[in-house]
């Protein structure tokens, strides 16, 4: 059971353009993470959301928590080239599990 | 500063063989430390993960094991591999008492042929 579906799982869209990410789910989670992944690299953390209705801003990044912290968004403003890469969301629960990912959005902004 | 070391990058492997992969953690103590494994272009598989020396908690049986004979080195193993364990492999660690904030290595990629 897949418990974070992301939306879409690819994208490709020009230089300049914005574009919206989605993160959702059924279930609450304590935080959730943006992870950032080039190929063959370890994901890289962007940004925590914690609270339900949190907004964080991170340059041209926007990520924002559902008030029922199931869900999460992640818009762009103005894609750069140097935005194309694999974008991860991660759940996490209480405790010492493990985050519970989606199957993550292939981003390629296009010059 | 914490960092997060992995090796190999890369190993190509027969099927029936051994698996050894290692990874460190720098710069913390008690680390929570988790391993994963990424199929091609896609989310993350919680493979394993420990909570201190000795301590190993298995998300999903497999062909695989996992050990924690220190502090802040955590190892996947394999006593046969098989052709499905193909994938890439990341290693991570949380600091204790924080967030479910986790910090990746830079990954092993292994190909079973």
């Amino acid at each position: 059971t897949q418990l974070l579906e992301q939306s879409p799982q690819f994208l490709s869209i020009q230089e300049g353009e914005n574009l919206t990410v989605y993160c959702n789910s059924s279930s609450v989670f304590s935080s959730l993470q943006w992870y950032r992944q080039e190929p063959g690299e370890g994901p890289v953390l962007l940004v925590t959301v914690v609270t339900g209705g949190e907004v964080k801003k991170l340059k041209r990044l926007t990520f924002q928590f559902g008030d029922a912290r199931k869900d999460s968004s992640l818009h762009i403003t103005a894609a750069q080239p140097g935005d194309t890469g694999l974008y991860l969301c991660a759940g996490a629960k209480g405790g010492a599990d493990g985050l519970t990912f989606g199957k993550g959005t292939h981003l390629i902004i296009q010059p | 500063s914490q960092t997060i070391h992995q090796w190999p990058a890369t190993l190509v492997q027969p099927v029936g063989s051994p698996l050894s992969l290692e990874c460190t953690v720098e710069g913390t103590s008690n680390p929570n430390l988790y391993w994963y494994r990424q199929a091609a272009g896609r989310g993350l598989q919680l493979l394993f993960y420990s909570v201190g020396i000795g301590q190993i908690s298995s998300e999903v049986p497999q062909n695989l094991s996992a050990s924690r004979p220190q502090d802040r080195q955590f190892i996947l193993s394999s006593k046969k591999l098989l052709l499905s364990d193909s994938g890439f492999y990341l290693c991570a660690w949380r600091q204790l008492g924080a967030r479910n904030i986790q910090y990746f290595g830079a990954g092993t990629r292994l190909s079973v042929l």
